[in-house]
């Protein structure tokens, strides 16, 4: 069955390092997403990616982070200098076209340590 | 904006019915869903309702959606040990979007 991958699963880094999260969503899908959840927190919808463009965005996401789809499988999501508050579990997912019941299919997540 | 609330914790015996219960404020959303998280896991969506349905039954699974009072509920019947697990209650903010709003998630603890 066709799954959402994401690497690492798990990253420690230093505050204000740079950070890139990787995912690989469903190959014939064409909505992309990155949700994060902060430790016994909700999940929060950070940005969605549709035909080669942010198509919606939160508060969260602000200046700090980036969204590509450089290669047409990979989907980042780059977080230029961490703060202590981006600890968190970041997920990806993935949902087909028009028509579809909006379905999101997730990855199991990135678990990024901010110290 | 959009929120969605649910109870933190519910505990059962194992073979006995679980009921989880959501209040969401959005009136326009299209779909609703379920989605559970096991430890150390991704979400997985159980069940999903659209608006225009008032109950939706999947095997073990019962959705019921009273959109008058905004009230969601997932029903599991015969509980086992293996449906220990958060669930979380989504609803869309937007259809075309298709970003989600989540609740906090209750978890769920099957006692055998």
């Amino acid at each position: 069955e066709p799954e959402v991958t994401q690497t690492p699963s798990h990253q420690v880094t230093q505050m204000g390092q740079e950070v890139i999260l990787r995912c690989v969503p469903i190959s014939n899908h064409l909505y992309f997403y990155w949700y994060r959840q902060i430790l016994g927190q909700k999940v929060e919808f950070l940005v969605s990616f549709y035909n080669n463009e942010i198509s919606e965005k939160s508060e969260i996401f602000d200046d700090q982070f980036s969204v590509e789809r450089p290669d047409g499988s990979n989907f980042t999501l780059k977080i230029r200098s961490t703060k202590l508050e981006d600890s968190a579990m970041y997920f990806c997912a993935s949902s087909p076209g028009t028509g579809s019941t909006g379905e999101l299919f997730f990855g199991e997540g990135s678990r990024l340590t901010v110290l | 904006g959009e929120d969605v609330e649910q109870s933190l914790f519910l505990s059962v015996r194992e073979g006995d019915s679980s009921v989880i219960n959501c209040t969401y404020t959005d009136s326009s959303s299209t779909y609703l869903y379920w989605y559970k998280q096991e430890p150390g896991a991704g979400l997985q969506l159980l069940t999903y309702i659209f608006s225009n349905m008032d109950m939706k039954q999947d095997q073990r699974l019962t959705v019921l959606l009273n959109k008058k009072d905004k009230h969601l509920s997932l029903r599991i019947a015969d509980t086992q040990t293996g449906d220990s697990a958060i669930y979380f209650c989504a609803e869309d903010m937007d259809t075309g979007r298709r970003a989600l709003t989540f609740g906090s998630g209750t978890r769920l603890q099957v006692q055998p």
